[in-house]
This record gives C-alpha cells, sequence and structure tokens, in this order.
C-alpha cells in the first residue's frame, strides 16, 4: 500500500524568507502526488498535484513542488513566506495503477511565520 | 455555489449515544468519502463510495456506517458513540476518473467536530 512521510510536524519560518516542507512516499504502481492546505478550523484546499506530466508543479499562491522519482520525493517550496502561509500542510499519494481507491495522507507540517 | 455541506458542525454526544453526521455536495461528484482528522495522525479514512448504491470501507471502518441513496448525500452514522470516535469528521468529495478511481482532487467541507464524553 502507498504511504507518505512528513518529517518536522512544526516548522517556523520568517517572513520573506523560504519555505520547504519535505515529502517522501512510497508507491508500488505510478503515483499521483498531491499537496493539500488546511487553514485554521476549515476544510482541505488542493493547493498543487502531480499526475504524469511535468515533473515541476505549480500551485496556488506562488507554492510549487518538484517530482523526483529517484529520491521518492515530492517537496514542496516557496520563495518568499507570507502571513497569510500560517497553516497545515499534507502531503497525499494515490496509487493511480492499483486497484484500490485510496488517498494516503501524510501526518502534516504545521507552518507558523513569523513576523 | 454551497460545494460540500457538513452538519452539524459540532456536537457532544454521551457513550452509547448514536447520531448521523449528514454530508451533501452539489457538483455531482460520484466519488464522496469520510476521513476522521486526529491531532498527528493526519486524515484517516473511514468509508468511500463511488456511486449511489456502493460503498465500501476505508482503513478505520469500525464503529461507522455508510449508505449512498442518490449522488448529492453521503451520511455517515454512529452506531453506538464511543470516546475513542472524539474527533473531527471531513466529507470529501471528488469526480471519478478512469478504472473508476478518483481523481485525488479532493473537495472537503468544514469539518464536524465531535465529542463523546
Amino acid at each position: 500500500a502507498q504511504s507518505v512521510t512528513q518529517l518536522d510536524s512544526h516548522v517556523s519560518v520568517s517572513e520573506g524568507t523560504p519555505v520547504l516542507l519535505r515529502c517522501n512516499y512510497s508507491s508500488s504502481y505510478s503515483p499521483s502526488l498531491f499537496w493539500y492546505v488546511q487553514h485554521p478550523n476549515k476544510g482541505l484546499q488542493l493547493l498543487l498535484k502531480y499526475t504524469s506530466a511535468a515533473t515541476l508543479v505549480k500551485g496556488i499562491n506562488g507554492f510549487e513542488a518538484e517530482f523526483k522519482k529517484s529520491e521518492t520525493s515530492f517537496h514542496l517550496t516557496k520563495p518568499s513566506a507570507h502571513m497569510s502561509d500560517a497553516s497545515e500542510y499534507f502531503c497525499v499519494v494515490s496509487d493511480r495503477g492499483s486497484g484500490n481507491n485510496r488517498l494516503a495522507f501524510g501526518k502534516g507540517n504545521q507552518v507558523v511565520v513569523i513576523p | 455555489n454551497a460545494g460540500v455541506t457538513q452538519t452539524p458542525k459540532f456536537q457532544v454526544l454521551k457513550t452509547g449515544q448514536s447520531m448521523t453526521l449528514q454530508c451533501a455536495q452539489d457538483m455531482n461528484h460520484e466519488y464522496m468519502s469520510w476521513y476522521r482528522q486526529d491531532p498527528g495522525m493526519g486524515l484517516r479514512l473511514i468509508h468511500y463510495s463511488v456511486g449511489a448504491g456502493i460503498t465500501d470501507q476505508g482503513e478505520v471502518p469500525n464503529g461507522y456506517n455508510v449508505s449512498r441513496s442518490t449522488t448529492e448525500d453521503f451520511p455517515l452514522r454512529l452506531l453506538s458513540a464511543a470516546p475513542s470516535q472524539t474527533s473531527v469528521y471531513f466529507c470529501a468529495s471528488s469526480y471519478v476518473g478512469a478504472g473508476g478511481k478518483n481523481t485525488g482532487e479532493l473537495f472537503f467541507g468544514e469539518g464536524s467536530r465531535l465529542t463523546v464524553l
């Protein structure tokens, strides 16, 4: 079964500095990968997705992620953090070739932005 | 643009009581699902459905029932609430792509916070 590892459950960044959230996945098939953001007391919202096209994926609010098959990684980055980026971020994997209809969620990164 | 609507937003139950969390979507999505979110655990799939009349179990189905009589609605029933079911519950929906699988592009409701005493 597919799985996701997100290290650093809490990440603090200063406003204006880069954001890096690490995601490593395990998948027996060709994966689809996603990053979701959860604002406080809200549902999750899709930030960006990788299916099988370009390995560098751009999302909303200036975020991007790069799929690296050799490293089984899909790290999320943003060049300059904004106060509004303070939220929880989840990396998600789906096995496109498997028979199951499940997504595997990582445990999340809680991002704090310091003014 | 309602999207995915969950009710109630908050609920307190006593151990042994039953209740139903409601979920409705207006996007004509075939795939609907229920997750629970607990601190440090991410989201765990409880049950899901790929269309009216079709449901299946996720990772943590015990203590929960679902049914899908219409495309729009996917209620989650707690049969006999236990303190371990204290959690935030999210309903999510998606289109179904090739092979009857959800696309992974989920639309989430705002959550239902349940406390079982």
